[in-house]
C-alpha cells in the first residue's frame, strides 16, 4: 500500500453531521498535515499537526494523531453544504540534505455534504 | 499571509508544443520549491524538488529531460513541459518555503495550478 492512505475514499452526509476521515501512512514523519481542494482548484491548507503533537483543533476541525499506529484523523463538525469537496493528508517526512520536507499525499476523500 | 503566484491558471495547445508554468513567490524568499502533478480524481504526486542555484532533484519516473524545471531566483521556479503530448494533460501545482518554514514547521504555500490540455 502507499504512503498516505485515506479512507473512506468517498463520504456522503447531510448538512449538520460530522465527518471522520482517516489516514496511516509508513515512514517516520515531521508533521502530517490536512488540505482541502475544491473540484478543479488549488490546495486550501487547513490544519498541521506536529510529529510531538497529539491533536489540534481549528474551528470546526479537530485532528488527532497517532504516531505509533501511523495514523491521523480529520474530524468535521456541524458540516455544511460548503465542506463539499476533497481532503487529502499530507505527510512531511524527516529529510536529509536541501530537500527541506517534501510532501507524501495520501489518496484523498471525497466529501459531499447534502444540504 | 505569504503567497504564490502560478501561471498561466489554463493552457490548452497542440502535441508537440514546449509550455513554460512559472511559479513566483510574491512576499518571500523560496528556497525550496515543489512540483506536483495531479490526474483527474487522483491524488497529487511529487514530480520534483528544486532548490534556489541548484539543479532539480526530480522523483522515480519522472523524465528530467521531458520536464524541465529552472529555479534560478528565489523567487521564480519554472517548469517546461517539453515536446508536450496528450498523456501530459494534468494539474499541475507549484509549491513554495523558505528555510525558516521548515525548522518551525510551517506549511509549504501553494500556486493555484495549471491546468494543461493536450490536444
Amino acid at each position: 500500500s502507499q504512503q498516505g492512505e485515506e479512507d473512506p475514499q468517498a463520504l456522503s452526509i447531510q448538512e449538520g453531521e460530522n465527518a471522520t476521515m482517516n489516514c496511516s501512512y509508513k515512514t517516520s514523519i515531521n508533521n502530517l498535515q490536512w488540505y482541502r481542494q475544491n473540484s478543479g482548484r488549488g490546495l486550501v491548507h487547513l490544519i498541521l499537526i506536529r510529529s510531538n503533537e497529539r491533536e489540534k483543533h481549528s474551528g470546526r476541525l479537530r485532528v488527532t494523531l497517532d504516531t505509533s499506529k501511523k495514523s491521523s484523523s480529520l474530524l468535521i463538525t456541524a458540516s455544511q453544504a460548503a465542506d463539499t469537496a476533497s481532503y487529502f493528508c499530507a505527510t512531511e517526512n524527516r529529510a536529509g540534505g536541501t530537500s527541506y520536507g517534501k510532501l507524501t499525499f495520501g489518496q484523498g476523500t471525497i466529501l459531499t455534504v447534502h444540504p | 499571509g505569504a503567497v504564490v503566484s502560478q501561471h498561466p491558471s489554463w493552457v490548452i495547445c497542440k502535441s508537440g508544443t514546449s509550455v513554460k508554468i512559472e511559479c513566483r513567490s510574491l512576499d518571500f524568499q523560496a528556497t525550496t520549491m515543489f512540483w506536483y502533478r495531479q490526474f483527474p480524481k487522483q491524488s497529487l504526486m511529487l514530480m520534483a524538488t528544486s532548490n534556489e542555484g541548484s539543479k532539480a532533484t526530480y522523483e522515480q519516473g519522472v523524465e528530467k529531460d521531458k520536464f524541465l524545471i529552472n529555479h534560478a531566483s528565489l523567487t521564480l521556479s519554472t517548469l517546461t513541459v517539453t515536446s508536450a503530448h496528450p498523456e501530459d494533460s494534468s494539474f499541475y501545482i507549484c509549491s513554495a518555503r523558505d528555510r525558516t518554514d521548515y525548522y518551525s514547521n510551517q506549511p509549504q504555500h501553494f500556486g493555484d495550478g495549471t491546468r494543461l490540455s493536450i490536444l
